[in-house]
């Protein structure tokens, strides 16, 4: 089955340095995704892509973030200078035509 | 508008026993309903969904449920097993092109061997 894959699994970073989280999603899908999820809560749309442009993002999704598909496979999500508060499990999530979501493992980042 | 609220936070359940998630929306313009289950350090998985054209969705021993009325929905696990325990969380989506979920803030799920 396909799958999305994302790496690292888990990322240590100090404050105020930059992070790139990657994903690779499933080739076929035209939609991706950057979701998260604060420790034990909810998880939190960050920023749609399509057509090699965002189509949509929520308030989290300020300056500090930015998403690019720098080839025909990978997606990455860059954090210019993280924050504490930046700590969560990212995830990266495709989807096809229709309805599909396919979620990733997801990246631990901790900011320390 | 954009929430969507789900209940209760944990529950447990005897093995064999039916587990009753339920969730309820406002954005009328939502027009898909997912559940996924979510393993510790997983991702969430699709687990069962629905459109508000149907009332009623079953597939092996998941159900989910639908009050297009009401604007609430309800996963039913029947037979609850101990491999079943994870967190469930209802979404939604709808409005926008991209179409991205809205999703409920998770039930814990223990199943008793």
């Amino acid at each position: 089955e396909p799958e999305v894959t994302q790496t690292p699994s888990h990322q240590v970073t100090q404050m105020g340095q930059e992070v790139i989280l990657r994903c690779v999603p499933i080739s076929n899908h035209l939609y991706f995704y950057w979701y998260r999820q604060i420790l034990g809560q909810k998880v939190e749309f960050l920023v749609s892509f399509y057509n090699n442009e965002i189509s949509e993002k929520s308030e989290i999704f300020d300056d500090q973030f930015s998403v690019e598909r720098p080839d025909g496979s990978n997606f990455t999500l860059k954090i210019r200078s993280t924050k504490l508060e930046d700590s969560a499990m990212y995830f990266c999530a495709s989807k096809g035509e229709y309805y599909g979501y396919t979620f990733g493992s997801g990246t631990r980042l901790t900011v320390v | 508008q954009q929430q969507v609220k789900q209940s209760p936070q944990s529950l447990i359940v005897q093995k064999g026993g039916i587990s009753i998630i339920n969730c309820a929306y406002e954005n009328t313009a939502f027009d898909y309903f997912p559940w996924y289950q979510q393993f510790p350090g997983k991702g969430p998985a699709l687990l069962i969904a629905i459109r508000p054209d149907v009332s009623e969705k079953k597939e092996g021993r998941f159900t989910i449920s639908f009050n297009k009325s009401a604007k609430q929905f309800s996963l039913h696990i029947m037979d609850s097993q101990p491999g079943d325990s994870a967190t469930y969380f209802c979404a939604a989506s709808g409005e926008g092109s991209a179409r991205q979920l809205t999703f409920g803030s998770g039930t814990q799920l223990t199943v008793l061997p």
